[in-house]
């Protein structure tokens, strides 16, 4: 069975800082991973995945995140946070077989403060 | 949105009701998926479709079905709601493999169904 784990449901960071969003997985094959975010009253939208290509992936929105098969880790970064940032932000990850259902994380409030 | 709409946007209902909400796509999507958003537990994989009445379920299907006649709808249905159903519920579609081999979802803008 698939899962993630999101470290911290509510995160702030001020507007120019650092935003780190963290994810740790758990598959017993060779996973796809994504990032995706949620505004308020919306639905989601993919901001990246990792499909073993590459171990940086860069995203929409000036997001990456990094592949770490040994720390089982796939967090999101963004050097400088702007207000539009600030929306729910979950990880998933699916196997790489048949119909690829997706397992979601419970999700991070990124807070951005003035 | 990728084309995917789904209706009602808001719903209340009284416990004991049946209930369907539909999502419709324009993008000719294989895979479509319904998904309900709780509090605490993030998204959770209802029912899924891989083709026109091929439908499997999920991880929280008890109390729900679903059904797919044509590529552009997908139907879920509360057979008999509860209050435990009150959620917002997701649909997404999905072509099959992009690049790199994942499938990518999109997403519907969700409908909020309370069960009174």
């Amino acid at each position: 069975a698939q899962s993630v784990t999101q470290l911290g449901s509510h995160v702030s960071v001020s507007e120019g800082a650092l935003v780190l969003l963290r994810c740790n997985y758990s598959s017993s094959v060779p996973p796809y991973l994504f990032w995706y975010v949620q505004y308020p009253n919306q639905g989601l939208q993919l901001l990246l995945k990792y499909t073993s290509a590459a171990t940086l992936v860069k995203g929409i929105n000036g997001f990456e995140a990094e592949f770490k098969k040994s720390e089982t880790s796939f967090h999101l970064t963004k050097p400088s946070a702007h207000m539009s940032d600030a929306a729910e932000y979950f990880c998933a990850v699916s196997d790489s077989g048949g119909y690829q259902k997706v397992t979601f994380g419970i999700g991070t409030k990124l807070q951005v403060i003035p | 949105d990728a084309g995917i709409t789904q209706s009602p946007r808001h719903k209340v209902t009284e416990t004991g009701t049946p209930v369907t909400l539909r999502c419709h796509q324009t993008e000719n999507h294989r895979y479509m998926y319904w998904y309900r958003q709780d509090p605490g537990h993030g998204l959770r994989l209802i029912h899924y479709s891989y083709g026109v009445k091929d439908t499997d379920k999920g991880e929280v299907s008890d109390g729900y079905s679903v059904s797919r006649s044509k590529t552009e709808d997908f139907l879920l249905t509360l057979e008999s709601a509860t209050s435990s159903q009150t959620s917002v519920y997701f649909c997404a579609a999905a072509t099959g493999p992009s690049s790199g081999g994942a499938f990518e979802q999109y997403f519907g803008p969700g409908t909020r169904l309370t069960v009174t």
